[in-house]
């Protein structure tokens, strides 16, 4: 039972490049989120998903850009990398959303030079 | 606004000290508390949901309470394996999307 798996784990990336973070579940779980967690600002919200092609912005959702073709699948994309955006982002799902816990991911630390 | 805070920020315990962490929220209208626990390098395990005052959860050596202003996590006779930064989150009636607001975390150290 893989749950819920992110890669790359480790990325560093420079300044203006696009990088596409991936996120994988296998529990068929209708929502989907990313956060990102910073020093000083906790865990943020960046984007969530409903279902499959239901995407809507979080807290702080400048910058990114997602997609949810598939269920099980939600990437998030920076489309042009900052240094602002170095950060560990975590993806997360839960079965119903609303009202219900959310598991989370192990994480990516993507450093941006 | 909504707003979670968790105090200590930081809390040193020698094993078997129990003690309790703080989560005090401001929310318009709680529809869920939520306990995360966070080792270094690695994503929140989820602990305990909480929906309303007065409800109590257990596991293991953790507590957790819920009043109308806050939750308190209660560890009792601590190990070393304890040692984690706990998250405490809510989520509002507001929102109708699942979006947890989380506190800065409590990290706590537990010594043998």
């Amino acid at each position: 039972d893989a749950g819920i798996t992110q890669s790359p784990r480790y990325k560093i990336t420079e300044t203006g490049r696009q990088v596409t973070l991936m996120c994988h579940q296998t529990w068929s779980h209708s929502y989907m989120f990313w956060y990102r967690q910073d020093l000083g600002h906790g865990l943020r919200l960046i984007y969530y998903s409903a279902a499959a092609d239901i995407t809507d912005k979080g807290e702080v959702p400048d910058g990114y850009v997602v997609s949810r073709s598939k269920t099980e699948n939600f990437p998030l994309t920076l489309e042009s990398a900052t240094r602002s955006q170095t950060s560990v982002y975590f993806c997360a799902s839960s079965p119903r959303g609303v009202g219900y816990e959310q598991y989370f991911g192990p994480g990516t630390r993507l450093t941006v030079t | 606004e909504d707003q979670v805070t968790q105090s200590p920020e930081a809390l040193r315990l020698q094993e078997g000290e129990s003690s309790s962490l703080n989560c005090s929220y401001t929310v318009s209208g709680l529809r869920g508390l939520f306990w995360y626990r966070q080792d270094p390098g690695k994503g929140p395990e989820f602990l305990f949901t909480l929906y309303s005052a007065g409800e109590e959860k257990e596991k293991e050596r953790l507590k957790a309470t819920l009043t109308k202003k806050e939750s308190f996590l209660h560890i009792t006779a601590p190990k070393p394996e304890d040692s984690a930064t706990y998250l405490c989150a809510v989520q509002a009636y507001s929102s109708n999307t699942g979006k947890l607001i989380f506190g800065q975390g409590t990290t706590l150290q537990v010594k043998p």
